[in-house]
């Protein structure tokens, strides 16, 4: 089985400062990583993905991740934030399955809000 | 393309009643999940389906039940509402062997 930890379940950032939010998993199983965002009343917006192969995968919106398999963490990163970044941020894991099954494993979400 | 559509957005129902909610995937997409999201539990797993039949199913009553068609259009059902069974439920997409989900804005059910 698999399971998510994200370490913050809050992040105050001020306007185009850096801003990193952590993510941990753990799987007895190769697994697909993955980042999604959530604004107030929507759905869930993929904003990357590592799959295989360059462990650094960059996403939409500026958002960036890193897969460190030693540590079993994948942390988004972006160098300055936007007001309009704020929203909530999923860390989601599925395990390596064959004919490719949907089982997303969400942990808690980081709620990133962003100051002027 | 037009992406997953769920539909209703938004309902209110009685405790005791059913509901039954509906997710129509992107064209060409086979495979359908569904997840409840509450405050309290966060993001969760019910179900998978894939030419009609369920591949995957997580840990809820089974009160919880869904299907798929031909067209791969999806419903899942709840019965005998009870006030915890209020969240949103989001319906996800994929194509066969993909590992990438695709989500529809969700119906937010409310159990009074």
């Amino acid at each position: 089985a698999q399971s998510v930890t994200q370490l913050d379940s809050q992040v105050p950032v001020f306007e185009e400062a850096p801003v990193e939010l952590r993510c941990n998993y753990s799987s007895s199983v190769s697994v697909y990583l993955f980042w999604y965002v959530q604004y107030p009343n929507q759905g869930l917006q993929l904003l990357l993905k590592y799959l295989s192969g360059s462990t650094l995968v960059k996403g939409i919106n500026g958002f960036e991740a890193e897969f460190n398999k030693s540590q079993t963490s994948f942390h988004l990163r972006k160098p300055s934030v936007h007001i309009s970044d704020t929203a909530e941020y999923f860390c989601a894991v599925s395990a390596n399955l064959i004919q490719g099954a949907q089982k997303l494993v969400f942990g808690q979400g980081t709620r990133l809000t962003i100051n002027p | 393309k037009a992406g997953v559509t769920q539909t209703p957005r938004y309902l209110i129902k009685t405790r005791g009643q059913q509901v039954t909610l509906s997710c129509s995937p992107i064209s060409g997409h086979r495979s359908v999940s569904w997840y409840q999201q509450t405050p309290g539990q966060g993001l969760q797993f019910l179900f998978e389906y894939f030419s009609e039949t369920q591949r995957n199913k997580g840990n809820f009553p089974g009160r919880f039940s869904g299907r798929q068609f031909s067209n791969s259009r999806s419903e899942m059902n709840v019965s005998t509402l009870e006030l915890g069974d209020s969240a949103l439920y989001l319906c996800a997409s994929s194509l066969r062997g993909a590992a990438e989900a695709f989500f529809g804005q969700g119906t937010r059910l409310t159990v009074v």
